[in-house]
């Protein structure tokens, strides 16, 4: 079985810096994606971490560590359009291609 | 541009009644799949298919039916549609290996069954 957590919500002032974490437990593994959801629209993709470490890309990082089943996203400079929902989602048979998603993490940004 | 479109858009069906949502993409994509997002479950995988004729089953699949007779479609079908079964329907479509583990997603249909 798989078990993904996540905060259900965040808050955080424009500008400042927010640490979104998420923990796995899944049978078997093989990489960790982050996807970005507005509110009435879909998924849209952020980042894909296979190995352990950080990936940056612009004002977003994430972040993997797969001895302790846990990734974060980091999110930089915070801007009003980064209030949504950010989905942690992982991939747990190699060669297959089935995403099992977390609740999600609901971001409001404040002026 | 490749993309992936659903139809319809929005939705209103009558309990008992059989309803079919349809998916589309251009990305010449392999795997597609359908999942149903709901407030406080997140997204949950229905049904999916790695190409032609090949259709699984998900986390959710009952009272859903799926098939694929070419790479571009995949309609799901709500057999008896049920007040349950009222959600944000999105299908996604991915190339497959490594990094194209990568899901695309479609904008979404929003089904209310009364």
């Amino acid at each position: 079985g798989q078990n993904i957590d996540q905060p259900t919500e965040m808050t955080a002032t424009e500008g400042a810096i927010v640490q979104i974490n998420c923990t796995y437990q899944t049978s078997g593994f093989n990489g960790l994606f982050w996807y970005q959801q507005h509110a009435g629209e879909a998924p849209t993709f952020l980042s894909y971490n296979v190995l352990d470490g950080l990936e940056e890309k612009g004002r977003f990082s994430s972040f993997l560590s797969r001895s302790k089943g846990y990734s974060y996203l980091l999110l930089k400079e915070l801007q009003m359009k980064d209030s949504a929902s950010y989905l942690c989602a992982v991939t747990s048979q190699v060669g297959y291609s089935t995403l099992t998603f977390g609740k999600g993490t609901m971001l409001l940004v404040s002026p | 541009d490749a993309e992936i479109t659903q139809s319809p858009r929005h939705k209103i069906t009558e309990t008992g009644r059989q309803v079919t949502l349809a998916c589309h993409q251009t990305w010449n994509h392999n795997n597609m799949f359908w999942y149903r997002q709901d407030l406080g479950h997140g997204l949950r995988l229905i049904h999916y298919s790695y190409g032609v004729q090949d259709t699984n089953k998900g986390e959710v699949s009952d009272g859903y039916s799926v098939s694929r007779s070419n790479t571009e479609d995949l309609p799901l079908t709500l057999e008896s549609a049920a007040s349950s079964q009222t959600s944000v329907y999105f299908c996604a479509s991915s190339a497959g290996q490594g990094r194209s583990y990568e899901q695309y997603f479609g904008p979404g249909t929003r089904l209310t069954v009364t």
